[in-house]
């Protein structure tokens, strides 16, 4: 069980896109479309942004939206804000029927100039 | 509306037992595809995922700390206790519960988090 793989830091101006990948393996990302990704302000709770890879909980912006290929997901927001400064995390279901488990990724921090 | 609130110890001594409680409201552990999950977060840290219990009671723990981990529920009193044990100062953390949502596969509420620090 190793945790999914995301860069440690993105920055973008404000207006801009980034994208901040996650990568994991055949025996997690690669084989669920199961990813979710959560945002966390420091000292709060993180917040789900994005689930089942690419849908959008009730009352997230469709600034935020995700996508997947491979071993790796992505998570892209568009239009950057001021607020949208935060850390993210991506997380998957992982293992199989009968010995699943959930992972989640290092965490990146993305910094809007 | 869907609350979750962590409770337990904010100090343990080392090989010590840790027992955390997640108390919530506005939904059943006996609703079919309902859960509850452990997740926790050394200061500075990422998450980690440590443990979950479903409606049909039905349980997956963390590979790297099942051995330690313990998770059960009491859907009378709306809640679920995590219990772990051996507590070393690399345990300390932020224990965050969260409503896990099956028809979303994912974490939609958390609670607020509880810090716990583990020294003598």
């Amino acid at each position: 069980q190793s945790a999914l793989t995301q860069p440690a830091s993105v920055s973008g101006s404000p207006g801009q896109s980034i994208t901040i990948s996650c990568t994991g393996t055949s025996s997690d990302v690669g084989s669920y479309n199961l990813v979710s990704w959560y945002q966390q302000h420091p000292g709060k709770a993180p917040k789900l942004m994005i689930y089942e890879g690419s849908k959008r909980p009730s009352g997230v912006s469709n600034r935020f939206s995700g996508s997947k290929s491979g071993n790796t997901a992505s998570l892209t927001i568009s239009g950057l804000q001021a607020e949208d400064e935060a850390d993210y995390y991506c997380c998957s279901y992982a293992g199989s029927s009968t010995l699943s488990y959930v992972v989640f990724g290092g965490g990146t921090k993305l910094t809007v100039l | 509306q869907i609350t979750l609130k962590e409770s337990g110890p904010t100090l343990v001594k080392p090989t010590q037992t840790l027992t955390l409680t997640c108390t919530f409201s506005g939904f059943s552990l006996s609703t079919s595809g309902v859960g509850v999950g452990w997740i926790r977060q050394p200061p500075g840290k990422a998450l980690e995922w440590l443990a979950l219990i479903y409606w049909d009671d039905d349980k997956r723990y963390s590979p790297s700390l099942k051995s330690r981990l313990t998770i059960t529920k009491d859907t009378s009193k709306n809640q679920v206790v995590l219990t772990m044990t051996n507590m070393d100062p690399v345990d300390t953390a932020t224990y965050y519960c969260a409503h896990r949502n099956t028809a979303m596969d994912s974490f939609d509420y958390w609670g607020q988090g509880t810090l716990v620090t583990v020294s003598s």
